[in-house]
């Protein structure tokens, strides 16, 4: 089973909201870990939006609108990424991270189509 | 600002070995590390492992471990990746991303490089 998932794919709707989850592997608590996410659009390298790992231990990207958020979801095991007012350009690739026994792990990201 | 620039896209052969750069500028080199990641042809993400700009020391994966070697020059602020007896499976996108220094420090990479594609083809 592998550390992360993430949804293959995700559509939504101009001006909705998206959740964009990432599981964390049963026996890796998510409360205790940072959660990274990145963007990637076609062509282009991933781009650093946010890291969440509580209310206290969060920080934003450069630049990164505020419609962009973290938070977690504990009976889930399962960290979220969140978009509000979606919009066209939103269409892309989302990447989630963590450091997990000495190594960066990503999921396997989720093609957000916004429609 | 910020930017990591990437040594230009190359072909090789199997078996042959390729050398990535990565020139750091916008920010102290020796304050941050470098973290390698891999991307091949519609796949997700790999990272393949760590150097500290502070001091050398490095992080590989473990499935990379005798076949890749990372270094930096301080001089020019630059990043280098070496990959050893390459195979097609090699053949992806390599980005470059400034990392923490130390990996007992709390953060993790930000900015990335814009990619180079390797493309290992007899």
């Amino acid at each position: 089973q592998a550390v992360l998932t993430q949804p293959s794919s995700l559509s939504a709707s101009p001006g909705a909201s998206a959740s964009l989850t990432c599981t964390l592997r049963s026996g890796i608590n998510v409360d205790s870990y940072r959660i990274y996410w990145y963007q990637q659009k076609p062509g282009s390298p991933p781009q650093y939006l946010l890291r969440y790992k509580s209310d206290s231990d969060k920080q934003q990207g450069s630049g990164v609108p505020s419609r962009f958020s973290g938070s977690k979801i504990p009976s889930a095991n399962a960290g979220i990424l969140f978009i509000s007012g979606l919009q066209s350009e939103d269409e892309a690739d989302y990447h989630c991270m963590i450091w997990h026994s000495s190594a960066w792990v990503f999921g396997g990201g989720t093609k957000l189509t916004v429609l | 600002q910020v930017q990591l620039v990437q040594s230009g896209g190359e072909v090789k052969m199997p078996g042959a070995s390729v050398q990535v750069s990565c020139k750091a500028s916008g920010y102290t080199f020796t304050n941050y590390g470098i973290s390698w990641v891999r991307q091949a042809p519609g796949q997700g993400l790999e990272w393949m492992g760590w150097i500290s700009a502070d001091n050398g020391n490095t992080n590989y994966a473990q499935n990379l471990q005798g076949r890749v070697i990372m270094t930096t020059d301080t001089s020019t602020s630059t990043a280098y990746m070496e990959l050893r007896s390459l195979t097609s499976d090699d053949t992806a996108v390599y980005y470059c991303l400034r990392d923490v220094k130390s990996l007992t420090m709390s953060g993790g990479p930000d900015y990335w490089g814009q990619g180079a594609l390797v493309t290992v083809s007899s």
